[in-house]
Order: C-alpha cells, then structure tokens, then sequence
C-alpha cells in the first residue's frame, strides 16, 4: 500500500502563474486534508475535504485558493496568480476517517520567483 | 482553535529528559501527537482520545488529562533521533466534525551527544 503520494515534490513559478499541487491519498482513505508550512513554522491547516465534498476551507485565503477531491482521481490544490508570500511547502494528510491517524505526504515544496 | 504548546524550543543532552505540553481552551475529542525532521513529512507518534488515557512506546509517552484539555507528551532518556519538531494535532468534535486537525504551532527539540 503505497502512502500519501503528493507531486510534484518541487513547484518554481513565475508571480502572476498558476499552481497545481497534486495528493493521492492512500488506498482506502477518503479524508483529505491540506496544510501550509513556513520555513521554521508550523502546520497551518488550510481546508479538508471527502470524496467530492469540501467539509471546512476556513484556513484558505478567500481569493486565489482553491481546492478539490473528485470522484475519480487525486485531490488537487490551485493557487491562481501566485505570489511570493504563497512560498511554502504544502502537506497533504490522508485518513480513513476523520479521528484516525492522519499519514502524510511528502509535500510540495512551492516558490515562487 | 489552534492548541497551544510549550515549551518552544528545548535543547538536551543525549540521556535527559523532555515534557511538551499540549493545550486548549476547550474539552478536546482527541489529541494526534507527531514528529517532524527538517524538510521531511511529519510522522505520526499516537493519538490519545480518552480523558485520563496515558499511552506509549519505547521511551516516548503521552498522557490525556481528564478534562481533556491538555496533552503531555513524554520523552524519556532522550536519544539524538529525537531531534526534530513535535506537533500536537487536535480535534474538537467527534468524527464527521468541520474542524479537520488542527496543530500547534511546534515545540523544536535539540538533542545533543
């Protein structure tokens, strides 16, 4: 069972451009959660989500965030029109419900230039 | 509501020990406690859900207190591989709560030889 794949690991974008950042959860796990790292900061929870469902988005920025969990296929989180304050790296968690034990991806290490 | 952590930071020597507390202004539904090294993904340690509930592993513990307000997180004979950042993550309703896992912002551990 492979763990919370989470891709690309490294992101370079120009201000203005579009991010993508891309969490396959782990086989079984409907939970999704998204979270935003500073350099020597902590886990800043930006917005959870099931299969389809958008449960909590109270810690997205209101404009140029957005995020997603399709039927089919990973979760992704976009960032429109990036700018250099959304440098950061970006953890994607998965479980199989919402008070087990999350498992964390890689990350995706955002900058942007 | 972001759960509170104290100490910040610690520095040790190799054999010492080490408590990090974990609290909040309201009964919490359970407490995720991981370790984060630099520029990897943090790894789960426990999660406590019951109010008077000590659990662990090795030399590393943790204890929930009957009101469910705080966490302690115990580090006993420290050993270098404990260096890393510790998070606690908490959740304040039962499964299928908005509020997703919300973590502290961090206590850094130094273990020195």
């Amino acid at each position: 069972n492979a763990g919370v794949m989470q891709n690309p690991r490294h992101l370079v974008r120009r201000r203005g451009q579009e991010a993508r950042l891309r969490c396959s959860p782990m086989k079984g796990h409907s939970h999704v959660y998204w979270y935003r790292q500073l350099p020597e900061e902590g886990l800043k929870f930006m917005v959870y989500l099931q299969k389809e469902n958008i449960i909590d988005e109270s810690g997205m920025p209101k404009e140029r965030f957005s995020a997603e969990f399709p039927k089919e296929g990973p979760s992704i989180l976009r960032i429109q029109q990036v700018v250099r304050g959304d440098s950061a790296a970006y953890f994607c968690a998965s479980s199989p419900t919402v008070s087990d034990r999350a498992f964390f991806g890689q990350g995706t290490r955002l900058t942007v230039v | 509501q972001q759960p509170v952590q104290s100490p910040q930071a610690v520095i040790l020597r190799e054999g010492e020990d080490a408590v990090i507390n974990c609290s909040s202004s309201k009964a919490l539904y359970s407490v995720h406690w991981y370790r984060q090294k630099h520029g990897e993904a943090p790894v789960f340690l426990m999660i406590l859900l019951k109010g008077g509930e000590q659990k662990g592993h090795d030399k590393i513990s943790a204890s929930f207190n009957e009101k469910k307000q705080q966490s302690s997180l115990y580090l006993t004979a420290s050993q270098l591989s404990y260096s890393g950042t510790y998070f606690c993550g908490t959740e304040n309703t039962a499964g299928g709560g908005a509020d997703g896992l919300t973590f502290g912002k961090g206590t850094h551990l130094i273990i020195q030889p």
